[in-house]
């Protein structure tokens, strides 16, 4: 079955810093992978998507690519924000519409100013 | 916003008790997805349904029901309630033949 390894947190960063989370896949086909972020005290927002290999989502400044070769979709940012504290989901799914949509465990990022 | 309407946002009931959670999904989407999120256990998947039929099922537990109806919002129901169904529970759509989910902000439920 589909399952995602994500980055332990938690983690926590000076504003500016660079960050990078990990997330790892295994799927069947060619799955879609996403990056989910829940800001304290609220819901799931999709932050960005890629759907094929070598594709990059971008979003408020977040990046992440789809490499196939490494099954990976690292989340990475060049400068961090206190705004951007939160916990963030790596998640994937293979078919739409058949099947659920896996989560990652989340990683807390928390950043100091 | 994301489009995905649930209600209530929060709620707080008692031990054996029964609650019914409500899902409007983004207009023209077809899939509707539950998902319990607690401390302990993360996001936890609990069922999908497509265009009223039940398509996916997780770790739903046997007190927990689910329904899409023909206007496409979907209903969770939570009976016999105990402590641990204290969560915040998610309800999430996608188009038909699209490539995300968006979810609704949550029904924070709270078994006293």
């Amino acid at each position: 079955g589909n399952s995602v390894t994500q980055m332990e947190g938690p983690v926590t960063l000076s504003e500016e810093a660079f960050l990078t989370i990990n997330c790892t896949y295994t799927a069947t086909g060619y799955p879609s992978l996403f990056w989910y972020v829940q800001y304290p005290g609220e819901g799931l927002q999709l932050l960005l998507k890629a759907t094929k290999a070598d594709d990059k989502g971008s979003n408020k400044g977040f990046e992440a690519t789809y490499r196939k070769e490494t099954t990976s979709f690292h989340l990475e940012k060049g400068s961090v924000q206190v705004s951007d504290s939160a916990v963030y989901f790596c998640a994937l799914i293979s078919n739409f519409g058949n099947e659920k949509l896996t989560f990652g465990t989340g990683t807390r990022l928390t950043i100091i100013p | 916003d994301s489009g995905v309407t649930q209600t209530p946002k929060h709620l707080i009931t008692a031990t054996g008790q029964r609650v019914t959670l409500r899902c409007s999904p983004r207009s023209g989407d077809l899939s509707v997805y539950w998902y319990q999120q607690s401390l302990d256990q993360g996001l936890q998947f609990l069922i999908q349904y497509y265009n009223g039929e039940e398509r996916a099922k997780g770790n739903i537990l046997e007190r927990f029901s689910a329904q899409q109806f023909p206007d496409l919002h979907s209903e969770l129901n939570l009976s016999s309630l105990e402590l641990g169904d204290s969560a915040l529970y998610f309800c999430a759509s996608s188009p038909p033949g699209g490539n995300t989910i968006y979810f609704g902000e949550g029904s924070w439920l709270t078994v006293v």
